[in-house]
């Protein structure tokens, strides 16, 4: 079964510094990655995802995050935060049909 | 824009009462999800739905069951509450395996609050 591992249940940072949030999957096949962003009392929102192509995918806010088959990671990368990206940031790859979480990382922006 | 609506933001019940919690995307999704969300153990997924009166057995289903009578409708019920089922309740849904994936769409969440 597919298993998806967020190293740091915790990441504080200073505005405007760089930041990497780490996610590690289990996989023999093929895979779709997605790193979902959670913001304070809110569902949550899709950031990003790789389905196939360039290894190298962007949001609209200024987060990328690189496949890597043969680490098996997707990190997710902002090179200077703002205060507006703290929130709690979910990896996820398919199973079948379903997408199997990590427990998620949560993003500290201080002043 | 496309949505997954949850009727509730926040609810309160007591132990033993019989809770139900909607949701109702307008996207034409087969696929509709229930997870719960704890601190520390992430989205665990309950029981999820390929097809209108089709339901599967997530990871943890013990203490919930679902109905889907409508293709834009799951609901989730606790049949009878309990305080360990205090938690924020998310509903999602998705396209089926036609291509493009586009991943799943969530609804904004219900925190419930069991007393």
């Amino acid at each position: 079964a597919q298993s998806v591992t967020q190293l740091d249940s915790q990441v504080p940072v200073f505005e405007e510094a760089p930041v990497e949030l780490r996610c590690n999957y289990s996989s023999s096949v093929s895979v779709y990655l997605f790193w979902y962003v959670q913001y304070p009392n809110q569902g949550l929102q899709l950031l990003l995802k790789y389905l196939s192509g360039s290894t190298l995918v962007e949001s609209i806010n200024g987060f990328e995050a690189e496949f890597n088959k043969s680490q098996t990671s997707f990190h997710l990368r902002k090179p200077s935060v703002h205060i507006s990206d703290t929130a709690e940031y979910f990896c996820a790859v398919t199973y079948t049909d379903k997408l199997i979480f990590g427990t998620g990382t949560r993003l500290q922006v201080f002043p | 824009d496309v949505k997954v609506t949850q009727s509730s933001r926040y609810l309160v019940k007591r132990t033993g009462e019989k809770v139900f919690l909607e949701c109702v995307q307008d996207m034409d999704h087969e696929n509709m999800f229930w997870y719960r969300q704890d601190p520390g153990l992430g989205l665990r997924l309950i029981y999820f739905s390929y097809d209108v009166k089709m339901k599967e057995k997530g990871d943890i289903p013990e203490g919930y069951s679902v109905s889907r009578e409508k293709k834009e409708r799951f609901s989730l019920i606790l049949e009878s509450a309990s305080t360990n089922q205090t938690s924020m309740y998310l509903c999602a849904s998705t396209n089926a395996g036609g291509r493009p994936y586009y991943g799943y769409t969530f609804g904004s969440g219900t925190r419930l609050t069991v007393v």
